[in-house]
């Protein structure tokens, strides 16, 4: 069965640190993984997604993730936090069906 | 650029009365989805419809919830009998396809309808 931990419900980083978001997936399958944003009242807006084509991935806003098998991760950093990057992350995986199963987000917060 | 569009963006209802959230898809996709994410909470599959009829469920959706294709363009789901622990965004979804092993389909969201259950 295929699941999703997101290490660290709540990260703060100063504006101008590097950012970095853990996520751990479980699949029995090659999976496909993402991440998506969700700004305060709003919906989720896809930042990238693994598809099996290059392990690092880059998405919007600066963002990036790197798949790695062997620690079965997919980190999400960004070298430098600004303070429109404050939100709230989640991982997610998909195997070769339809549904999406997400992690349970960390909040990002950015000190000034 | 095609958008997933959801009606109304907030719903408040009584509890144990019947709510119809609506989503009209992209309109070449055949697949659509709903999930829900209750305030504070991980955004949770409900269900996936094809072809009119739905494909896989989770074990949120139980029998008081049902989906719908009522026409050409609208993709539904409807509560019966809300109750207080109902209260929740509603995300609907669509896509072109479904995932293959070799190949990936990627689902579309709508902004979300936010249910309040009084």
């Amino acid at each position: 069965a295929q699941s999703v931990t997101q290490l660290g419900s709540h990260v703060s980083v100063s504006e101008g640190a590097l950012v970095l978001l853990r996520c751990n997936y479980s699949s029995s399958v090659p999976p496909y993984l993402f991440w998506y944003v969700q700004y305060p009242n709003q919906g989720l807006q896809l930042l990238l997604k693994y598809t099996s084509a290059a392990t690092l991935v880059k998405g919007i806003n600066g963002f990036e993730a790197e798949f790695k098998k062997s620690e079965t991760s997919f980190h999400l950093t960004k070298p430098s936090a600004h303070m429109s990057d404050a939100a709230e992350y989640f991982c997610a995986v998909s195997e070769s069906a339809s549904k999406i199963i997400f992690g349970s987000g960390t909040r990002l917060s950015i000190r000034p | 650029e095609p958008e997933v569009t959801q009606t109304p963006s907030h719903q408040v209802t009584q509890m144990g009365q019947e709510v119809i959230l609506r989503c009209v898809p992209i309109s070449n996709h055949l697949y659509f989805y709903w999930y829900r994410q209750i305030l504070g909470q991980k955004v949770e599959f409900l269900v996936s419809f094809y072809n009119n009829e739905i494909s896989e469920k989770s074990e949120i959706f139980d029998d008081q919830f049902s989906v719908e294709r009522p026409d050409g363009s609208n993709f539904t789901l409807k509560i019966r009998s809300t109750k207080l622990e109902d209260s929740a965004m509603y995300f609907c979804a669509s896509s072109e396809a479904q995932n293959g092993i070799y190949f990936y389909n990627e689902q579309f969201f709508g902004p979300g309808t936010r249910l309040t259950v009084l």
